[in-house]
Order: structure tokens, then sequence, then C-alpha cells
């Protein structure tokens, strides 16, 4: 199974960006890189997808190595509402089957 | 309301008595998931349904069942809970498109503790 690597925290001020970064050296061509947070007592929730292009939300750019073996969420202005830990996850297209595989997270703090 | 729904949101048990969390969704999506949290592992994925009578094991399936009986439904069923079983559960659903899954809702989760 293809995995990937997170650092463990991270920390960052309000009103500054932030660059989460994830390592997925193992990552296969059929395989889409998918981000999602977790706030304190919630379940997750989509950030942003992509497979070999940089992309663009509401939420967040997502900006992908030309090797496809790393990657790096970019949150462009945080605020403390983005405090949460974050999970860069491989979406395995194996026989068709969807399986997804998730990292450790980085739990991301903002400072006032 | 878009949304995932699971029940129970809490649930204390002992081991060896069979249970039934259940999930349900209102978006009409074809895949659903269950995941398992626990403190320093993340998320891992249990069973995932991409449609209708469609399921298939995640990374941690051991002791766990599904199934996917309708589009909306997906219970997973504890035949005989074990302490290792106590867990925060995550239920989720998303469209499969021709690029694959599609964004995931989540439910609220489930806590439940075996003893």
């Amino acid at each position: 199974d293809a995995k990937t690597t997170q650092p463990n925290s991270m920390e960052s001020n309000e009103e500054e960006p932030v660059h989460l970064p994830c390592n997925h050296s193992t990552i296969s061509g059929t395989d889409y890189i998918h981000w999602y947070r977790q706030l304190p007592s919630q379940g997750p929730e989509y950030v942003i997808h992509g497979l070999t292009s940089n992309v663009n939300n509401r939420m967040a750019s997502l900006a992908i190595a030309e090797d496809r073996k790393s990657s790096t969420l970019i949150l462009h202005r945080a605020t403390l509402r983005d405090a949460a830990v974050y999970y860069c996850i491989l979406r395995e297209n194996v026989q068709g089957a969807q399986k997804l595989v998730f990292g450790q997270g980085t739990r991301l703090t903002i400072n006032p | 309301e878009a949304q995932v729904t699971q029940n129970p949101r809490y649930l204390i048990t002992v081991t060896g008595k069979k249970l039934t969390v259940t999930c349900s969704q209102n978006m009409n999506h074809e895949y659903m998931s269950w995941y398992r949290q626990d403190p320093g592992l993340g998320l891992r994925q249990i069973y995932y349904s991409m449609n209708v009578e469609v399921t298939d094991k995640g990374d941690v399936p051991e002791g766990y069942k599904v199934s996917r009986k309708e589009k909306r439904n997906f219970p997973l069923i504890l035949e005989s809970p074990s302490p290792n079983q106590t867990s925060l559960y995550f239920c989720a659903s998303s469209f499969l498109t021709s690029g694959g899954l599609n964004e995931q809702f989540f439910g609220p989760g489930t806590r439940l503790t075996v003893l």
C-alpha cells in the first residue's frame, strides 16, 4: 500500500500563509492525493484533492511535485479556525476499488 | 440538509454482546465507508462499499462486518465486540465520478467503549 509521511506538528501565525508538506514516494500513476482536516471533536472535513496538476479552491491550494512523490497544501492566510489536524491521503485505484490510506496527520497550531 | 448520520453517538457495552452502529446518508452517494480513529494511529479504514451489495475490506476489517442492502444505509456490525475495538468510529460517504472517489462527507462519530 502506498503510504504518506507528514510532519507531526507545525505552527504558524494568524494571517500568514501555511505550507503543509506530504511525502508519498511510492505513489502510483493512478493514485489521487486528497487532503482532509479534522477540527477538535469533529469528523474529518474535505479540503482538496488532485492528480497531477496544481489545484485551487476556496479553502486552499494543492501544489503537486512534478514527479508526484510529494505535495504541499497551502493555506493562503491562516485563521484561528484553521487550527486542526491535516491528513494527506492517497486514494488508491487498485483494480477499480477506491481505497483510502491515511497518513498520521499534521497538527497545525495557529498563533494569534 | 445534506448529511451523514450515525447512531448511537455514544455506546458502552460489554465483551461479546453483539452491536450495530447505523450510518445513513441522504445525498444519494454510491460510496460509503467506515473508519476507526485511535490515539496516535490516525484514521484507519475498516470497510468500504462502492454501491449496493458491493463491499470490500479496508486496512483493519478483522472483527467487523458490514452490509449494503440499500444505497443510503451502511451499518457496521460487531458480532462479538472485544475491548480492543474501543474506539471512535466515523462513517463517510461520497459520489463516485469518472475520476474516482470525490469529496467524502463524514458523520459526527460514534464513541464506542467495550468493557
